[in-house]
């Protein structure tokens, strides 16, 4: 079974913190993503990474960072948090199949920023 | 561009009762792909069916079917005879071939279901 694995269930951090949101999954997928969940708007999505050190904006990159220095782990990064980064985080990875492929999410992370 | 609507934000249905939920989507490519995922209370969202846009033939697993109709741009979902296990939050997705890192999901569904 594919596994992601985010490091955090719940995270409370203040304004102006730097935080890190990391993701491991553990089939050699390439695609990995990040996504951020808010009532009535569905998944958007942050970055996603298609190789190691490879990265492209999403949606809503703005306040976000990402880093992939290893095929397994992605990890996002909110510089300077801010109560609007206040959020679910949600993680994913699938194989580059040209969009066939159904990808496979984290449990997710509820970050509050105060 | 593309877009995935689902116009019913939040559903009660008393147990055993079907229940439909709707997928209207928006595309210009001609090959595409459908998907629907559960997310239990838990948080993890659970893949339950792909389709692509060739496919249009329905399909049922269980308590579940799936209506693709290219004609309308929808992919509605039923669950039949529904338990209190199926109440979760139900999103639509959609994955477009020239465009296949990016998965659009629609705003999803919040089906209860009253015992």
């Amino acid at each position: 079974d594919v596994k992601v694995t985010q490091s955090s269930r719940y995270l409370v951090k203040r304004t102006g913190e730097k935080v890190f949101l990391e993701c491991v999954q553990d089939m050699d997928h390439e695609n990995m993503f990040w996504y951020r969940q808010d009532p009535g708007l569905g998944l958007r999505l942050i970055y996603f990474s298609y190789d190691v050190k490879m990265k492209e904006k999403g949606d809503i990159p703005e306040g976000y960072s990402v880093s992939r220095e290893k095929k397994e782990r992605f990890s996002l990064i909110l510089e300077s948090a801010s109560t609007n980064q206040t959020s679910m985080y949600l993680c994913a990875s699938r194989f580059p199949d040209r969009g066939r492929t159904e990808a496979f999410f984290g449990q997710g992370t509820r970050l509050t920023v105060v | 561009a593309q877009k995935v609507t689902q116009a019913q934000t939040e559903i009660s249905v008393v147990e055993k009762e079907d229940v439909t939920l709707d997928c209207v989507y928006e595309t210009r490519d001609t090959t595409y792909y459908l998907f629907w995922y559960k997310q239990p209370p838990s948080g993890e969202l659970v893949f339950l069916i792909r389709r692509n846009s060739f496919d249009e033939q329905n399909e049922i697993s269980g308590r579940y079917s799936w209506n693709f109709q290219k004609s309308t741009s929808s992919f509605n979902f039923t669950i039949t005879a529904s338990q209190v296990v199926d109440s979760a939050v139900y999103f639509c997705a959609l994955s477009e071939k020239t465009s296949y890192d990016k998965v659009i999901f629609g705003p999803g569904t919040s089906l209860s279901v009253i015992p």
